[in-house]
């Protein structure tokens, strides 16, 4: 069975550019995560979706962040415009339910220059 | 508020037994869950406490005790592959998945 798949691995764009990130969840899985990582650091929540309904995007910083999940499984997470401080792995992970543990993709590692 | 505090590094020897440490104050209790995180790696699912007490899989074990929003993650009989660090992550009472800082154990030989 494929894990959660994630496009691309690596990207390195230059400030002010857009970028989008692209998840591939398991089969079956309802629930889907977005999550930032900075070195040394845990992961940080940025959106939740359960199906196609984003059910928590408190942490999303929607002035230049936002995501979507049509039709209720893959999903594409855009930063337009993207900053410095954007650099870092963005990591989906998805889970059968809100009860079950999460499975992650490889992540996105961004770099911003 | 939210808070998962973990040691930020431990060190142990190749067939010792370490315990890392993880006291959460999070809105709400829906289970907490350890991961393990490989350098440059995606985190993989190692254990899910719910219920209070211990549960045990193969050389790690981890225990929860809820009244004191305490958990450790137990590795036995640990190898140089176990270098890595460890996330304690726990679910709130409104399914939001928080996850703590990480502790980044090194095994030395």
């Amino acid at each position: 069975e494929a894990g959660v798949v994630q496009s691309p691995r690596y990207k390195i764009i230059e400030k002010k550019q857009p970028v989008a990130f692209w998840c591939n969840p398991i089969s079956g899985h309802n629930t889907l995560y977005w999550y930032r990582q900075n070195l040394g650091q845990g992961p940080e929540l940025l959106i939740r979706y359960e199906n196609e309904e984003a059910v928590d995007d408190s942490q999303l910083p929607k002035d230049r962040f936002s995501a979507e999940r049509l039709k209720g499984v893959d999903s594409t997470l855009k930063i337009q415009p993207a900053e410095l401080g954007d650099s870092a792995v963005y990591l989906c992970a998805s889970s059968f339910d809100e009860n079950t543990e999460a499975f992650f993709g490889q992540g996105t590692r961004l770099t911003v220059v | 508020g939210q808070n998962i505090d973990q040691p930020t590094e431990m060190t142990a020897t190749e067939g010792a037994i370490v315990q890392i440490n993880c006291t959460y104050q999070t809105s709400g209790f829906n289970g907490l869950f350890w991961y393990q995180q490989h350098a440059g790696e995606a985190p993989t699912f190692l254990s899910y406490n719910v219920l209070d007490g211990l549960e045990e899989k193969g050389r790690f074990s981890s225990f929860l005790s809820r009244s004191k929003g305490y958990s450790y993650l137990l590795l036995k009989e640990l190898q140089m592959k176990d270098s890595a660090s460890y996330l304690c992550a726990v679910r709130e009472d409104t399914d939001k998945l928080i996850f703590g800082t990480g502790t980044r154990l090194q095994v030395f030989p």
